[in-house]
């Protein structure tokens, strides 16, 4: 299996500023990547796929990039909705593994 | 706009049985693949199972391997999870999901949650 590993686990930023969480696959996943937010007591939401690409509606203060082994989600400056646990996906192999998430909290 | 709305999820306890369902609206739901992703309260998310659109093939993990399978009845847009020999383990609230086999999963129901006790 295809181990994702998010780091940090935590991150504490001030709103308006920039968040970089990192995503780490123990093996090539080529592009096929999944940036998922959920808020508290919601159902995830996904932010981005194929590393790169915004999914349908989403802000364009969310970027991804990466390919292969290593893999970003920026925001570029963060509002009070953009507190939440990220999570990253990996489709590329059977089976679909996620990341252990990241808390974005307001510091 | 996208709906998927779980149901069947419950109390029961160690070794019993489940069928959770998804119905589907706003998509050509034979059209798509669609998983279950299953999270324990407070936890990360695990990946359950996905369905072909036409449901010719499943892909399971292999925690669940044996004892849960997926099925979809299209012409009811309704995908469903039927899950046996149910472990205290399998706690956790079940996501219905669109997609799991390019793109990641774009649309999520609000789950269903499933607690295995006695």
């Amino acid at each position: 299996d295809i181990e994702m590993k998010q780091s940090p686990a935590t991150l504490s930023v001030s709103p308006g500023e920039r968040a970089t969480l990192s995503c780490r696959a123990s093996q090539s996943v080529s592009s096929n990547l999944a940036w998922y937010q959920q808020r508290p007591g919601q159902a995830p939401r996904l932010l981005i796929y194929d590393a790169s690409t915004r999914a349908t509606g989403i802000p364009a203060n969310f970027s991804g990039s990466g390919s292969g082994t290593e893999f970003t989600l920026t925001i570029s400056s963060l509002q009070s909705e953009d507190f939440a646990v990220y999570y990253c996906q990996q489709y590329n192999n059977w089976p679909r593994t996620f990341g252990q998430g990241t808390k974005v909290e307001i510091k | 706009e996208v709906q998927l709305l779980e149901s069947g999820g419950g109390l029961v306890q160690p070794g019993g049985s489940l069928r959770l369902s998804c119905a589907a609206s706003g998509l050509t739901f034979k059209n798509y693949a669609m998983s279950w992703v299953r999270q324990v309260p407070g936890k990360g998310l695990e990946w359950v199972s996905t369905i072909t659109g036409g449901g010719g093939s499943t892909f399971d993990a292999d925690s669940v391997k044996g004892r849960f399978t997926s099925s979809r009845d299209n012409s009811r847009d309704t995908l469903y999870l039927q899950m046996d020999n149910l472990r205290p383990e399998d706690t956790a609230v079940y996501f219905c999901s669109k997609g799991g086999w390019l793109r990641g999963f774009d649309f999520w129901g609000q789950g269903t949650l499933v607690t295995v006790s006695s």
